[in-house]
């Protein structure tokens, strides 16, 4: 079974740009969450997505959004990136959202210059 | 909010020896999970704990989770250079799950 998939895995934008990120999740599996890994945060989580519906957001500014296709497919969205926003994203599919167990893609290592 | 401690947060150890790394947690959860990370690397799942009690282990790791003490432990035995890397213990709440800070851990030969 493949594993969890995002694209692009490297990215390099200016400050003042927008990007979108893509996660495939492991095929069956309807949620999706995702994180940014920072040196001096560590990992955070940014929301969950579940049957196309986002269930929990992490404490993020409005620049940072999301959404999730019929298909489970998820993409992230930052607009108007800040030199801060550059950062490990990460993101992992579960069978279902609650107790079950994660599986991370990955990650994009997005910069901003 | 719930909060999740790990420590030590970094940890240099001989081949051989054993060590183990604490988790704590703010609020009441039965869910634990732990993770590793290579350098450069994405997240790898070790451990699933679910209940008061549970133990997990694989080959030189072992994992245990006290819902009442609101911890739990990652047990390394006789440490083997392979075993660097940093390793996350994150708590389920609800639906969110919240990563500690990680422990970096450096075996010597």
């Amino acid at each position: 079974k493949a594993g969890v998939t995002q694209t692009p895995r490297y990215l390099i934008k200016t400050r003042g740009q927008q990007v979108t990120l893509s996660c495939s999740p492991i095929s069956g599996h309807r949620s999706v969450s995702w994180y940014q890994q920072t040196p001096g945060q560590g990992l955070q989580f940014l929301f969950e997505y579940f049957s196309e519906t986002q269930r929990n957001k992490g404490n993020f500014p409005g620049r940072f959004s999301g959404r999730q296709f019929s298909n489970s497919r998820s993409e992230m969205n930052v607009s108007t990136l800040e030199l801060g926003d550059s950062a490990l994203y990460l993101c992992a599919s579960r069978y279902l959202a609650g107790g079950s167990e994660q599986y991370f893609g990955p990650g994009t290592r997005l910069t901003v210059t | 909010e719930l909060k999740v401690e790990q420590n030590p947060l970094f940890l240099s150890m001989q081949e051989g020896k054993n060590y183990t790394i604490y988790c704590n947690y703010s609020t009441t959860s039965d869910r634990l999970y732990w993770y590793r990370q290579d350098p450069g690397k994405s997240l790898e799942s070790l451990f699933v704990l679910l209940s008061n009690g549970a133990v997990k282990q694989e080959g030189r790791l072992m994992a245990s989770l006290d819902t009442k003490a609101r911890l739990s432990t990652l047990h390394i035995t006789a440490a083997v250079h392979d075993l660097s890397a940093t390793y996350f213990c994150a708590v389920g709440e609800d639906d969110k799950i919240i990563f500690g800070k990680g422990t970096r851990l450096h075996i010597l030969p």
